[in-house]
């Protein structure tokens, strides 16, 4: 049984950082690529990047370039989201996610619970 | 890039009806289509993925079918624990989602 806890909720000032943590458990971590996939308030679904099983590649979103840095720690099975300049925009659930296909297919079948990012002065 | 177009946004219907979600590619997609399931206050849930195949514990009543540009998503016989929004999205390097159909119970 594949688990993904999350950090908890945040509140952030705008142009600052934010660091949200997803911590794996049940599957094999240090194969499976993780996405972040984020949603604003009443809004849908938008996917910010993916990083792959070594840690040593990433792709994000073009929206997202600049100010997003995903990292992972496989001694420790956690996977990290860090975003900065932070805008009241950047409100939103913020969800980790497994990707299906070891070999990293887009595809997410299993989901962390989410957190919240408030980014409020 | 890809656009998903999802209809109807809402959909509305009793117990044991039969609902079809429909998710239109503004081009061809081939097969690289997947469909998550979002109840209210949860994380999304893997349904289906490549068109048509259901992802492991999803009931039978969750059926999908398409390619190229169309996609449906079927729900054989509505039960009150379905009601979610649906989300289609594309297996591919930006991960387009639709923007969602409601299912409600009636």
């Amino acid at each position: 049984q594949v688990q993904l806890v999350q950090s908890g909720a945040e509140v952030k000032k705008p142009g600052a950082s934010v660091r949200v943590s997803c911590k794996a458990s049940g599957h094999t971590f240090s194969n499976s690529y993780m996405h972040w996939v984020r949603q604003a308030p009443g809004q849908g679904l938008e996917w910010m990047g993916i990083i792959n099983p070594r840690g040593d590649a990433t792709t994000y979103a073009q929206m997202f370039h600049g100010r997003v840095t995903m990292t992972r720690d496989t001694s420790t099975s956690t996977v990290y989201l860090d975003l900065g300049s932070l805008t009241s925009e950047d409100t939103a659930m913020y969800f980790c996610a497994r990707d299906i296909a070891p070999s990293g297919s887009w595809v997410f079948d299993s989901w962390g619970q989410g957190t919240l990012v408030t980014v409020s002065s | 890039e890809i656009e998903l177009t999802q209809s109807p946004a809402t959909l509305s219907l009793s117990p044991g009806e039969r609902a079809t979600l429909s998710c239109r590619a503004s081009q061809s997609v081939s097969s690289y289509l997947a469909w998550y399931q979002q109840k209210p206050g949860q994380a999304p849930r893997l349904l289906i993925y490549d068109a048509s195949n259901r992802a492991t514990g999803i009931p039978a009543r969750f059926s999908a079918s398409g390619s190229g540009t169309d996609f449906t998503l079927t729900i054989t016989s509505l039960e009150p624990e379905d009601v979610a929004v649906y989300y289609c999205q594309q297996r591919s390097t930006w991960a387009p989602f639709g923007q969602g159909t409601k299912v409600e119970i009636k």
